[in-house]
């Protein structure tokens, strides 16, 4: 499978808890990025990352939460002190960015998140 | 207010049908529109990507328009199996320089009845 590939697919934590996902992008693609979904809505940006830069972060990353791509190929996002607001479906994406090219954005599956 | 508008929220069509869904955006300027579609649970999955510059843009099936003058796209799909049903999403892409933000709309549930 040559797709984008988050794990895990499902997490359900305490309150209070940390938690981390994995995202695994296309080989060749330079760009990460991460969103997050609430039910019945459209994904909402949270970050992205150029190999291994983090080039701009949403303001709906407050401080709890982290992410990182170390090497410029699979990335982490970590929640620190969860809260039930953070429940939410959080997707990876990545694509080739080529200056003066339209590039196409690969999702993964996703990582349901529940806070209970 | 979302820059991105779509509608209807919901639609139900029986096998076979034919159906547009539509979305209104105020993205301004604009470098794309991008339509998805989203299986329950699942990623979502490009359909199409038009440039502000065309008008039309054909995937098997679904045949996606748009009318930057007006700054309105639909998705027509035709001849509709059970197997379109899932959320389908308008995204909007504005001119940013470097990153190409996404901008999506909340999307439209739509289910296909035998």
């Amino acid at each position: 499978d040559t797709g984008v590939s988050q794990n895990p697919r499902h997490k359900i934590t305490k309150r209070g808890q940390n938690v981390t996902f994995r995202c695994d992008p296309i080989s060749e693609h330079n760009r990460l990025y991460w969103y997050r979904q609430t039910l019945g809505q459209g994904p909402e940006f949270l970050t992205y990352f150029q190999n291994e830069a983090q080039l701009e972060k949403s303001r709906l990353l407050s401080d709890r939460f982290s992410a990182e791509r170390p090497k410029g190929s699979f990335s982490t996002l970590e929640i620190q002190r969860t809260e039930q607001g953070d429940s939410a479906m959080y997707l990876c994406a990545s694509s080739l960015f080529r200056v003066g090219q339209l590039s196409g954005y690969t999702f993964g599956s996703g990582t349901r998140l529940t806070v209970v | 207010k979302n820059q991105v508008e779509q509608s209807p929220q919901s639609l139900i069509i029986l096998e076979g049908k034919n159906c547009t869904l539509q979305c209104n955006y105020t993205v301004s300027p604009f470098s794309n529109l991008r339509w998805y579609k989203q299986d329950t649970g699942r990623g979502p999955v490009s359909l199409t990507i038009m440039t502000f510059s065309e008008n039309t843009k054909s995937n098997g099936r679904y045949t996606a328009t748009l009318d930057a003058d007006t700054k309105q796209s639909s998705l027509h799909i035709t001849a509709s199996q059970l197997s379109d049903s899932a959320s389908y999403i308008c995204v909007v892409s504005p001119f940013s320089g470097g990153y190409n933000k996404l901008i999506f709309g909340a999307g439209t549930r739509l289910a296909v009845h035998p």
